[in-house]
């Protein structure tokens, strides 16, 4: 049973250059959410893909964000001109379909240091 | 809005004593919680949840946790702490009642460290 998997895991990059990251969600699962993780702090919702929509974005999502998922499978996540405010952790997770009580399974994170 | 406080950000325990993470809540409808771990360099792993039932859950690892509409809690515990039980734990909520309620609402985490 592979997990959810994310790529690259770790990412520095210079303030004002594009970054992308990708992440694999566990095969069966429909539903998809990427989050952002800062350190001490716990994970805040980013966004959310049911199939190949995306359905909810937070405030925290600002317009130099983008994320896909273009057949409903992968995902990426593409932060333009970046900013050190951008340093996290950022992680993904998915979910089967069904109500609301299934649980949301993580992959490991991509870590971002913006210099 | 939703919201998860976790007022410890570390516990102490020593090792075969029983362990108690604090958690406590705030929705506009029902909740479902949630208790996840989180070891250094990896992502958050599912511990157990609380949907409908029993208040008494039980999850991997020994944890269980007791859900508490009055004082909205939902504590996480276990009868004898592990020294391999250090880490980091993290509560979270999603409100049934709120229509944006996909997303998860965690707490700022507590450290817990297990001593030998």
């Amino acid at each position: 049973d592979t997990g959810v998997s994310q790529n690259p895991r770790h990412k520095i990059t210079k303030r004002g250059q594009n970054v992308t990251f990708r992440c694999d969600p566990i095969s069966e699962h429909n539903r998809l959410y990427w989050y952002r993780q800062t350190l001490g702090q716990g994970p805040e919702f980013l966004t959310y893909f049911q199939n190949e929509a995306q359905l909810e974005k937070s405030r925290l999502l600002s317009d130099r964000f983008s994320a896909e998922r273009p057949k409903g499978s992968f995902s990426t996540l593409e932060i333009q001109r970046t900013e050190q405010g951008d340093s996290a952790m950022y992680l993904c997770a998915s979910s089967s379909a069904g109500g609301l009580g299934y649980e949301q399974y993580f992959g490991p994170g991509t870590r971002l240091t913006v210099t | 809005a939703q919201s998860v406080a976790q007022p410890e950000d570390q516990v102490n325990v020593a090792e075969g004593n029983p362990l108690t993470v604090k958690c406590t809540y705030s929705v506009s409808g029902n909740p479902y919680l949630f208790w996840y771990v989180q070891y250094p360099n990896r992502g958050l792993q599912f511990l157990l949840k609380y949907i409908t039932g029993d208040n008494l859950v039980k999850g991997s690892y020994g944890f269980e946790a007791e859900f508490n509409k009055s004082q909205t809690s939902f504590h996480l515990k276990k009868p004898s702490a592990l020294v391999s039980d250090s880490a980091l734990y993290f509560c979270a909520v999603r409100d049934l009642h709120n229509n944006a309620g996909n997303m998860l609402t965690f707490g700022g985490g507590t450290r817990l460290m297990v001593k030998p």
